[in-house]
């Protein structure tokens, strides 16, 4: 089973400013198989990227993904005040696994 | 648009089953894609169960496999989740999504159920 591990857990930022959050998988993933999903309290997963680097429909710019391999990053170029959220990246290989999450909060 | 709602009972007692449902609204099952259950225990990240597709070919996360079983009805639009020999570390919200299956990620979703689990 692929293991994603999630950096940093926390992340302290205020809006405006840039965000990097880092999935890092325990073996190579296949770029297509990589996405990114935002969670809010007391709400369900919403998709943000699939493919590493394509956003879903309806996602702001602002929002990026690259990498490749077995490191992969998600960028918010300026922080909105509803970005402030937990974060996770998941992959498909012969299952799905999720990485344990980043949150985001305002500092 | 695609909806899916989760519905079962929100306390199961350790050693019993635990069984949810998943109706979809907006789009028939029928017509493809798989559709999946994942589960948050409280304050913590996500776990991927299982998934099933419309023909009722399904995978299952290896460390839960000798417990789970999905399964789908078209007739109803729903698909089921069946989670054996239930302890308190289940105790979850469980969500109910659909699958899309060229980037295999979990496109739409559920609002989400809490089961816990307690005598």
């Amino acid at each position: 089973e692929i293991v994603l591990t999630q950096s940093p857990g926390t992340l302290s930022l205020s809006p405006g400013e840039r965000a990097t959050l880092s999935c890092r998988a325990s073996q190579s993933v296949s770029s297509s198989y990589l996405a990114w999903y935002q969670q809010k309290p007391g709400q369900a997963p919403r998709l943000l990227i699939y493919g590493a680097s394509s956003r879903a429909t309806g996602i702001p710019d602002r929002f990026s993904g690259s990498g490749s391999g077995t490191d992969f990053t998600l960028t918010i170029s300026r922080l909105e005040p509803e970005d402030f959220a937990v974060y996770y990246c998941q992959q498909y290989g012969s299952s799905h696994t999720f990485g344990q999450g980043t949150k985001l909060e305002i500092k | 648009q695609v909806q899916l709602q989760e519905s079962g009972p929100g306390l199961v007692k350790p050693s019993e089953t635990l069984s949810l449902t998943c109706a979809v609204s907006g789009y028939s099952i029928s017509s493809g894609y798989y559709w999946g259950w994942i589960r948050q225990p409280p304050g913590k990240g996500l776990e991927w169960i299982g998934s099933i597709y419309h023909s009722g070919s399904t995978y299952y996360n290896p460390s839960l496999k000798s417990r789970v079983t999905i399964s789908v009805d078209t007739s109803k639009n729903q698909f089921s989740l069946k989670l054996s020999s239930v302890t308190a570390a289940d105790t979850a919200v469980y969500y109910c999504a659909r699958l899309e299956n060229t980037a295999m990620v979990f496109d739409y979703w559920g609002q989400g159920t809490l089961v816990t689990v307690s005598s």
